[in-house]
This record gives C-alpha cells, structure tokens and sequence, in this order.
C-alpha cells in the first residue's frame, strides 16, 4: 500500500540554521509529490510539487527514487517558516492525496 | 473573495444526531474533495467528486454521505454521529482531477461530539 512516512512530528531549529524535513514514501511506481504547508491560523496551501523543481519561499525539495525520499530543504531558516509541513503522495494520478504524519517546523529567534 | 469556504466553523452535537457540513468553492473548479484530520493533526481523504460524479470513495463508513448539487458545491451529511467521528473536516478543491493540479483548501470545520 502506498504510505507517506514523515518521522519527526516536532523539528526545533535557531533562526538562520539549515532545515531539513524529512519525508520517504512507498510506492513502486512514478509517484507525484508535494509539500503543503499549514501557517499558523491560515489554510492548508501548497509549498511545492516535485515536478515543478522550483524554489519557493527559498525551500526546494528533490526527489530520490532510490531511497524513496522527497526531503523539503531551506538553507536559512527565517521565524515565519514556523508552521506545521504535510508531505503528500498521489499515486494514482488522481488527486487522491495520501498525507504523511505532518511535522511541526519551529524556528526559534 | 473566499476561495473555498465552509460551514459552519465550529459544530458540536450529541451522539446519534444527524448533521451536515457545507461548501463552497467560487474557482470555478472541477473537482472538490472532504479530508478528516484526527486528534493527531493526520490528514486522510474521504471522497471526491469531479463535475458532481464521485470518482473517490475511501473506506468510510456509510453513515457519511457527500452530496453535490453542482460543480461549486460539496456538502458532506453524517448520520448517528458518534464519539469518534469528532475530528477537523477539511474541503478542498481543484481545477481537475488529477495529480498535477493544486488542491485548495477550506479553513476547516471543528466537529464535537460529545
């Protein structure tokens, strides 16, 4: 079965340090990934899609097949990336969004 | 200007009732969608409806039923509510059905059941 697997549910890091969300899935075949994002008081939004390869809000996510993972990464973490993160995995072209666990991003000033 | 919109924001009702959530989009999209996210903040899709056909129905019990009038709307009605069904109900929706269009998402509807 397809599965979503985010392993930390809190990451607590100092203003300016480098994030790292970790995110694998379980899936055979060509998988469409993505990152939502939840600010605090604010909607569930898209952050980035993995075929896009783009750049937002200076994070950037890439996929690797061999080790099934779509790690979201940012370079300088700033105070306003505090915010819960979903890894998402639509297998079946769909829209049928399999979410992960969610982790809690907390950057401390 | 509300994209998708939900109501009502905050419901609580007893076991066994009946109740319903609605929703709205004005994007003009095609397909709408209804996620449960539980006390552990897990999000899990229930239905989803493309041009009012029901193209994904997880295993959710048939107490809760999705109906859509038309393409804007997506309400989804549970009957005999129980303990457990007490959870954020989120609805989205997206200008296709398919995986490479972005779902947008309604603030959430708090259900209690006490």
């Amino acid at each position: 079965a397809q599965r979503v697997t985010q392993p930390e549910k809190l990451l607590s890091v100092f203003k300016g340090a480098p994030v790292e969300l970790k995110c694998n899935y379980s899936y055979s075949g060509s998988p469409e990934l993505f990152w939502y994002v939840q600010y605090s008081r604010q909607r569930l939004q898209l952050l980035l899609r993995h075929i896009s390869r783009e750049s937002i809000k200076g994070f950037t996510a890439d996929l690797n097949k061999g080790e099934t993972s779509f790690h979201l990464k940012k370079p300088f973490a700033q105070e306003e990336d505090s915010a819960m993160y979903y890894c998402a995995l639509d297998s079946s072209n769909t829209g049928k969004l399999i979410f992960g666990q969610g982790t809690t991003l907390q950057v401390k000033p | 200007d509300t994209a998708v919109s939900q109501t009502p924001k905050y419901l609580v009702t007893q076991m066994g009732n009946d109740k319903s959530i609605k929703c709205e989009q004005n994007l003009g999209h095609d397909t709408m969608y209804w996620y449960k996210q539980d006390s552990k903040k897990f999000l899990k899709i229930m239905f989803s409806y493309n041009n009012k056909e029901l193209i994904i129905n997880e295993t959710v019990p048939n107490r809760f039923s999705p109906k859509s009038p038309d393409k804007a709307h997506l309400n989804l009605h549970i009957n005999s509510l129980e303990l457990g069904d007490s959870a954020v109900y989120f609805c989205a929706s997206s200008q296709g059905a398919g995986g490479l269009y972005e779902q947008y998402f309604g603030p959430g509807t708090r259900l209690t059941v006490t």
